[in-house]
């Protein structure tokens, strides 16, 4: 089976950078998923890591280590808009389980 | 918008009864994905078909079944209502049939159960 731990609760300011953490123990492991998910809506991919190291995507960069069972998503220069849930998700041999997530809450 | 369908928006029942939530993907994608999300247990993964044939399961109960049909749309039926089956459900659909690529999430579908 999959186990997968994120924090429950974040809190940053406008313009910091904020490291969402998440650790797995699997059977079965094929590749990390992170989506963000506001309030009342649908989740949204933000990357896919199936190597270890540092996947960038703009604001956003995505690190995996398989040897340690460790992945975080790094945000930089926060905005209000990316006050949200982070959702890691592990992808087994055949099924997908998804963390409970990280709710990230950015003030001003 | 993702480009997926989902309907009806909301959907209110009594225990026992049975409902059918619709999804139809995006354009061009042959998998569907169906979620369960509730406050307790997170966002959990049910089951996944590619162009019509079952792909994946996941945490589905015997009570649920789905299918997809040749249009591609898909139906998830839900059977003997609990209370507990009260979620947002939720339909995916990638161009994968592999649950590597980028999966597209509509709207969802609200249950609540009484």
């Amino acid at each position: 089976g999959q186990n997968i731990d994120q924090p429950t609760e974040m809190t940053a300011t406008e313009g910091a950078i904020v490291q969402i953490n998440c650790t797995y123990q699997t059977s079965g492991f094929n590749g990390l998923f992170w989506y963000q998910q506001h309030a009342g809506e649908a989740p949204t991919f933000l990357s896919y890591n199936v190597l270890d190291g540092l996947e960038e995507k703009g604001r956003f960069s995505s690190f995996l280590s398989r040897s340690k069972g460790y992945s975080y998503l790094l945000l930089k220069e926060l905005q209000m808009k990316d006050s949200a849930s982070y959702l890691c998700a592990v992808k087994g041999y055949s099924t997908l389980t998804f963390g409970k997530g990280t709710m990230l809450l950015v003030s001003p | 918008d993702s480009g997926v369908t989902q309907t009806p928006k909301h959907l209110i029942t009594a225990t026992g009864q049975r409902v059918t939530l619709r999804c139809s993907p995006r354009s061009g994608d042959l998998s569907v994905y169906w979620y369960q999300q509730s406050l307790d247990q997170g966002l959990q993964f049910l089951i996944q078909y590619y162009n019509g044939e079952e792909r994946a399961k996941g945490n589905i109960l015997e009570r649920f079944s789905a299918q997809q049909f040749p249009d591609l749309h898909s139906e998830l039926n839900l059977s003997s209502l609990e209370l507990g089956d009260s979620a947002l459900y939720f339909c995916a659909s990638s161009a994968s049939g592999t649950l590597d690529g980028t999966q597209y999430f509509g709207p969802g579908t609200r249950l609540t159960v009484l």
